[in-house]
Order: C-alpha cells, then sequence, then structure tokens
C-alpha cells in the first residue's frame, strides 16, 4: 500500500478482555515502531522491531502488552486483561532503517476500554 | 533523562498571521529533531526534520530552527492558512539510542 495502515480503527472492549491490534508497514521498510498516545498528552515508546534482529521491548508498560513481527512485514501488539488506563490511541510508524529516517505513522487505532 | 516541552498547548489566530511554535528539550545531546502534525483520524505527517549539525529546513511556508546548545526549536509558519488546524508536536531522537521523545504539542487553530 502506500502508506501505513492500521486496523481496527476504532475498538470498544470490556475491561478485562483481550485485544489484537494490527499494523502494515509501508513495503520494504524494515523498521516498526508502536507508540501510544493518551487524550492530549504527547506519545510513548511501546516497542521497536527493526529487520530480524531482537525488539527493544522497553517501553511496553506491563507484562500484559505483548507484541509480534514477522520478518518486515505485519505486525500486531496484545494487550491481554485490558484495564481502563490502556485507553488510548494506538500508533503505528515504519521507516527504513537508520535513526535518521523520517517515520511514516498509520492513523491510529483508537482504544476504549469500558 | 530527556524531556520535551511545547508552548503553548493551544493557540487560536486569525487567517494570514505569522506564528511561532515553541519546543523545548533538556538534553543537547540529540540525534536530530522533528516536527510533526497531527490531524484527528489522520495520523501523522512528519513536516521537517533536522538534524544535529543544522540549523534549519525549509519546506514551503514552514520554516524549523534549531539551537541545540540552548535546547530550543522553533516552527515557523507564514501566512497561515485555515488548512493549517492542527495538533502540531515536536520529537527529539537521542545521541544514543533511536527512540523519540514526544512534546505534548501545541494546537493551532486558524481562524477564516
Amino acid at each position: 500500500g502506500a502508506g501505513v495502515s492500521q486496523s481496527p480503527s476504532n475498538k470498544v472492549t470490556e475491561k478485562g478482555k483481550d485485544v489484537e491490534l494490527r499494523c502494515d508497514p509501508i513495503s520494504g521498510h524494515t523498521a516498526l515502531y508502536w507508540y501510544r498516545q493518551r487524550l492530549g498528552q504527547g506519545l510513548e515508546f511501546l516497542i521497536y522491531f527493526q529487520g530480524n534482529s531482537a525488539p527493544d521491548k522497553s517501553g511496553l508498560p506491563s507484562d500484559r502488552f505483548s507484541a509480534e513481527r514477522t520478518g518486515e512485514s505485519v505486525s500486531t501488539l496484545t494487550i491481554q486483561r485490558t484495564q481502563q488506563e490502556d485507553s488510548a490511541v494506538y500508533l503505528c510508524a515504519s521507516s527504513f532503517a537508520g535513526r535518521g529516517e523520517t517515520q511514516y505513522f498509520g492513523p491510529g487505532t483508537r482504544l476504549l476500554v469500558l | 533523562k530527556q524531556e520535551v516541552t511545547q508552548i503553548p498547548a493551544a493557540l487560536s489566530v486569525p487567517e494570514g498571521e505569522n506564528l511561532v511554535l515553541n519546543c523545548s528539550f533538556t538534553d543537547s545531546a540529540i540525534y536530530n529533531l522533528q516536527w510533526f502534525r497531527q490531524d484527528p483520524g489522520k495520523g501523522l505527517t512528519s513536516l521537517l526534520l533536522i538534524q544535529s549539525s543544522q540549523r534549519e529546513q525549509t519546506s514551503g511556508r514552514l520554516n524549523a530552527s534549531l539551537d541545540k546548545s540552548s535546547g530550543r526549536s522553533t516552527l515557523y509558519i507564514a501566512a497561515s492558512q485555515p488548512g493549517d488546524s492542527a495538533t502540531y508536536l515536536c520529537a527529539v531522537r537521542g545521541d544514543s539510542n533511536y527512540q523519540l521523545i514526544w512534546g505534548a504539542g501545541t494546537k493551532l487553530i486558524i481562524k477564516p
């Protein structure tokens, strides 16, 4: 596709349920990032994938959060036993390899935990 | 620990005015700084990226400056238009890693 896509665009779930968010990066981009943005706040880094290297999971807020990526393609972010404080917009970005490269963002998934 | 602050949090100006958005950061050891635009439901769009060795970058009506030693960047928007209404975010990347540290953004409204 032409850009980064994410699905679903919106997700409403009940507290305690598991949710899975999907990100399709731009073809050829080896780096993929997940961020969380709470209402009125900046982005919080969650996890970074670079090619086949071990991901940097240092931003994941708890062990309820996990993410996977197969090669240089789709990534899924899973939140288990959701809590109300997990409500946020989850943004995915991809870029070519290298720290200096611009990140291209998807439209985000708006998650609401009731 | 790097902290990024954006002032003001919100700004409303009449169409046609020139304006400046501010971004400050606490640790001057940065690799680069980026300005993004965020539109509701559309994700973020990168506007300008300034490498640590650069002083400014320009794109159309936008000009971003960087003063690394003082920990400041400004985004200058010339001849503002209603279509410029959005939230503007700045983010810095540190020298030692690839993580972006983000400001909370400035919500800009341009009144016709």
